[in-house]
């Protein structure tokens, strides 16, 4: 059974690109939840996936956006990248009206924007 | 706003000794909580959860405590074993936060041989 993947592992991106980060829930999850975690911190919810549409959505600005496809897997884009979006940024599938709202994550995307 | 935090930053322990971290929260009407383990270098990894109607969970080497009344959540480790080095997360779930996670700023364990 197939937990939660995400590609690529590191990526080095400059000042004002943009970046697609991806993601493949784990298997049998229909949710898939981003995060952004700077050095030391928590994770920071970004935005969650439901059904191919954005349902929540935390403090970031519209840079942020993503993607959620038919198979469940997701995108996660930023435009015009700032040195603060430099973090690792990791994904999280859940099944809605499971027993449990638990998350299970995937290893992340170490983003660095110099 | 509610909030999930934790006493300390850093705790060191001895192998084959018991961990206790310790996690305070502030919203009585959280609905679900959860310990993470998070090694460097990757994504955190589940390690049990409780729901509010519950004051004791056991998993394998694990338990989780809750206390409602003082609104405090521990993660209690048997026998520590260097492989448990990591930041542990109490992250919270209620109707407040729409059923997102609430996360605390984390908890470095260390192993001491």
């Amino acid at each position: 059974d197939a937990g939660v993947t995400q590609s690529p592992t590191h990526l080095i991106k400059t000042r004002g690109q943009q970046v697609t980060l991806r993601c493949s829930p784990k298997s049998g999850h229909d949710t898939v939840s981003w995060y952004q975690q700077a050095l030391g911190q928590g994770p920071q919810f970004i935005f969650q996936y439901y059904e191919e549409e954005e349902r929540q959505r935390g403090n970031f600005p519209d840079r942020f956006s993503g993607h959620q496809f038919p198979n469940y897997s997701s995108e996660l884009n930023v435009n015009a990248l700032l040195l603060g979006d430099s973090a690792l940024y990791l994904c999280a599938s859940s099944l809605q009206g499971g027993d449990t709202d638990t998350q299970y994550f995937g290893p992340g995307t170490r983003l660095t924007v110099l | 706003g509610e909030s999930v935090g934790l006493h300390l930053p850093t705790l060191s322990v001895q192998e084959g000794d018991n961990s206790i971290i310790n996690c305070a929260y502030s919203n009585s009407a959280s609905d679900y909580f959860i310990w993470y383990k998070q090694e460097s270098g990757k994504g955190p990894q589940f390690i049990i959860d409780i729901r509010s109607n519950m004051d004791k969970r056991q998993g394998q080497r694990v338990t989780v405590l809750l206390n409602k009344t003082v609104k405090h959540l521990s993660l209690q480790i048997a026998a520590t074993q260097p492989g448990d080095s990591a930041v542990y997360f109490c992250a919270e779930i209620s109707r407040d936060s729409n059923y997102q996670l609430i996360w605390g700023a984390g908890t470095k364990l260390i192993i001491k041989p």
